[in-house]
């Protein structure tokens, strides 16, 4: 069985620091990693995409992936209580464009403390 | 630009009734793909439709079926519901040549008594 795991929450954080977000991946084979943001009620909605090993940074937020250690994680800098939400790490597991299919974590909530 | 929508929002049915759910993807993208979030268990994919094909299908039973139409919008249908069929569905699309960058709608909320 493929997997996805992301570490237990919730995870608090207050107004200003760093929030650091992990994820394992079993297929080691896999290419292309994503991270969602989900408000609750709401469809989880598309922050960052990672495809090659080292650091993609967007703003506050940056994704790290290394693929040796099938490991990739989000760092928020100077977190704002509108970060406060339920992020998916999700890894495709299937050879892009010929088995596309995304395989996702449970999610960990994300609370930041003004 | 409108995004992706379904329909309906919120849906009720009883044990051994069959639904139809609704999704349009956005305007140019050719892939659907259909996921279920149900309480604790995260997202779980279902199936993918793309060119009105069924290009992949994730660990569910047969009464969880689909298809895709000529403008590119989908149904999912499922037969015989049971309890745990309650989740939120979600439906996402992405263009042909950029399969991995999924756009997700608001999701039908299903519940089953």
């Amino acid at each position: 069985q493929k997997e996805v795991e992301q570490n237990s929450g919730p995870l608090s954080v207050p107004e200003g620091a760093i929030a650091s977000l992990n994820c394992t991946y079993s297929d080691r084979g896999s290419q292309s990693f994503f991270w969602y943001r989900q408000y609750s009620g709401k469809s989880p909605e598309l922050i960052m995409s990672i495809y090659s090993n080292g650091d993609k940074e967007d703003g506050r937020f940056t994704a790290q992936l290394n693929k040796a250690s099938q490991y990739v994680s989000l760092l928020i800098r100077d977190s704002q209580p509108s970060d406060s939400a339920t992020y998916l790490c999700a890894v495709n597991m299937g050879v892009t464009g010929a088995n596309s299919k995304l395989t996702f974590g449970k999610g960990i909530t994300l609370s930041v403390r003004p | 630009e409108a995004g992706v929508t379904q329909s309906p929002t919120h849906l009720i049915k009883t044990r051994g009734q069959q639904v139809t759910l609704r999704c349009s993807p956005i305007s140019g993208h050719t892939s659907v793909y259909w996921y279920q979030q149900a309480l604790g268990l995260g997202l779980q994919f279902l199936l993918w439709y793309d060119e009105g094909e069924e290009r992949n299908r994730g660990n569910f039973p047969p009464r969880f079926s689909g298809r895709q139409f000529p403008n590119y919008s989908s149904e999912l249908n499922v037969n015989a519901l049971e309890l745990e069929d309650s989740a939120l569905y979600l439906c996402a699309s992405s263009p042909s040549h950029l399969r991995d960058i999924q756009y997700f709608g608001a999701g039908t909320r299903l519940s089953v008594l």
